[in-house]
């Protein structure tokens, strides 16, 4: 079974700062994807970003950005120029390509932003 | 667009007690899910559907049913309800495979 590690249960950072969210995930397929899932206060899960695992680029979204490593099966998450509203629980996770896209999610990880 | 409705927002069960958690999409989304996330943890498959009439089990499906009479609809049954199913339930749905879920607001349930 597919396994989402996020060993980081809390992280911090400075307003403007760069932070990096770490995750690892154990798999024997090939063809898979991963997210970053944002869960503000609200509860309300937003996705974040998104990457293939077939594509060597790394995903990127404004001031979101991944880095994938596929033979270390780690996929790490920057957040740059950290805003206030970036305060939230971030969970990683995973999908294989053809299993009608169930998710399965890491334990998250708390960040704080501090003004 | 709506996207992911569930009501209610907010339930308080006693032991042994059955309710039903509504969960509708308007995307036209064949594949839909249930999640429960407990406190301080991430989200766990309960059942998912991958189209009307189509149910399969997740990682915990033992005291939930479902069912799926239509595109939009997919409600999550408890029966005999345990404080181990004291948590917060998301519904959510995509369009096709490995893309985007989008997720409802949850509905947090407790059982005393």
């Amino acid at each position: 079974a597919q396994t989402v590690t996020q060993s980081q249960p809390e992280m911090s950072v400075q307003e403007a700062e760069t932070v990096t969210l770490s995750c690892t995930y154990d798999t024997s397929e090939s063809d898979y994807y991963l997210f970053w899932y944002k869960q503000p206060p609200s509860r309300q899960m937003i996705l974040v970003i998104r990457q293939e695992a077939y594509k060597q680029q790394n995903a990127t979204e404004n001031r979101f950005s991944v880095n994938f490593q596929k033979a270390a099966k780690s996929f790490s998450l920057k957040i740059s120029d950290s805003q206030l509203g970036d305060a939230a629980m971030y969970f990683c996770a995973y999908s294989k390509e053809t299993s009608g896209s169930r998710l399965t999610f890491g334990e998250g990880t708390q960040l704080t932003v501090n003004p | 667009n709506a996207g992911v409705t569930q009501t209610p927002k907010f339930r308080i069960l006693k032991i042994g007690q059955s309710m039903t958690l509504q969960c509708t999409q308007d995307m036209n989304h064949n594949y839909m899910y249930w999640y429960r996330q407990d406190p301080g943890m991430g989200l766990k498959l309960i059942y998912y559907s991958v189209g009307a009439g189509i149910t399969d089990k997740g990682e915990v499906p033992n005291g939930y049913n479902v069912s799926r009479s239509t595109t939009e609809d997919f409600p999550l049954r408890l029966e005999l309800a345990a404080p181990s199913q004291t948590s917060v339930y998301f519904c959510a749905s995509s369009y096709i495979t490995y893309n985007e879920q989008f997720f409802g607001p949850g509905t947090r349930l407790t059982v005393l």
